[in-house]
């Protein structure tokens, strides 16, 4: 069974610098996906971004942007500039191909101080 | 165009009781879902269902009984409440079009058993 591991419950970043959240995963498909959510007190569940396995190039939305090494199974979040905005639950997600569920990972709370 | 809607927000039961949580979608997707959320374990997936007049058991059916009344709603019942079933429940749906399209998200109920 696929499974995804995000080993940081809690991470802070002041306020126009940097951060990156950790996500690894473990499946023995070759083509699958795999998301970013964020999750503000709102509880809202809001996609980030999303990556295909079988692209090479990674992803970017805007400040945010995705570090995937498919050999290591590995899938961080990395976000520029951070905004007071940017601070609630990020969840990481799996997906295989044509498949319905999608597996998550336990989260990362991001603090975002001024 | 609302996406995806959900009712009630917020609910408390006593242990027993039976309710049903509402969901539907106007974007004209095919898949639907119901997931919990309960802290530190990220969502995991109840039910799905991958077209109208079809349901399919997901990670914890137990408990859950769902169904798909037509394309645009997905509804997901409790028969006997329990305090272990106190959680927040997300509907989600996604469309086909796109292979490996995210899932789109209602904005959840909260729901507690006493």
């Amino acid at each position: 069974a696929q499974t995804v591991t995000q080993s940081q419950p809690e991470m802070s970043v002041q306020e126009a610098e940097t951060v990156t959240l950790s996500c690894t995963y473990d499946t023995s498909e070759s083509d699958y996906y795999l998301f970013w959510y964020k999750q503000p007190p709102s509880r809202q569940m809001i996609l980030v971004i999303r990556q295909e396995a079988y692209k090479q190039q990674n992803a970017t939305e805007n400040r945010f942007s995705v570090n995937f090494q498919k050999a290591a199974k590995s899938f961080s979040l990395k976000i520029s500039d951070s905004q007071l905005g940017d601070a609630a639950m990020y969840f990481c997600a799996y997906r295989n191909t044509g498949f319905q569920k999608l597996v998550f990972g336990t989260g990362t709370r991001l603090l975002v101080s001024p | 165009n609302a996406g995806v809607t959900q009712t009630p927000k917020f609910q408390v039961l006593k242990t027993g009781q039976s309710m049903t949580l509402q969901c539907a979608q106007d974007m004209n997707h095919n898949s639907m879902y119901w997931y919990r959320q309960d802290p530190g374990m990220g969502l995991r997936l109840i039910y799905y269902s991958a077209s109208e007049g079809t349901t399919d058991k997901g990670e914890v059916p137990n408990g859950y009984n769902v169904s798909r009344l037509n394309k645009r709603e997905f509804s997901l019942r409790l028969e006997s409440a329990a305090p272990s079933q106190t959680s927040v429940y997300f509907c989600a749906s996604r469309g086909e079009a796109r292979t490996g399209a995210e899932q789109y998200f209602g904005p959840g109920t909260r729901l507690t058993v006493t």
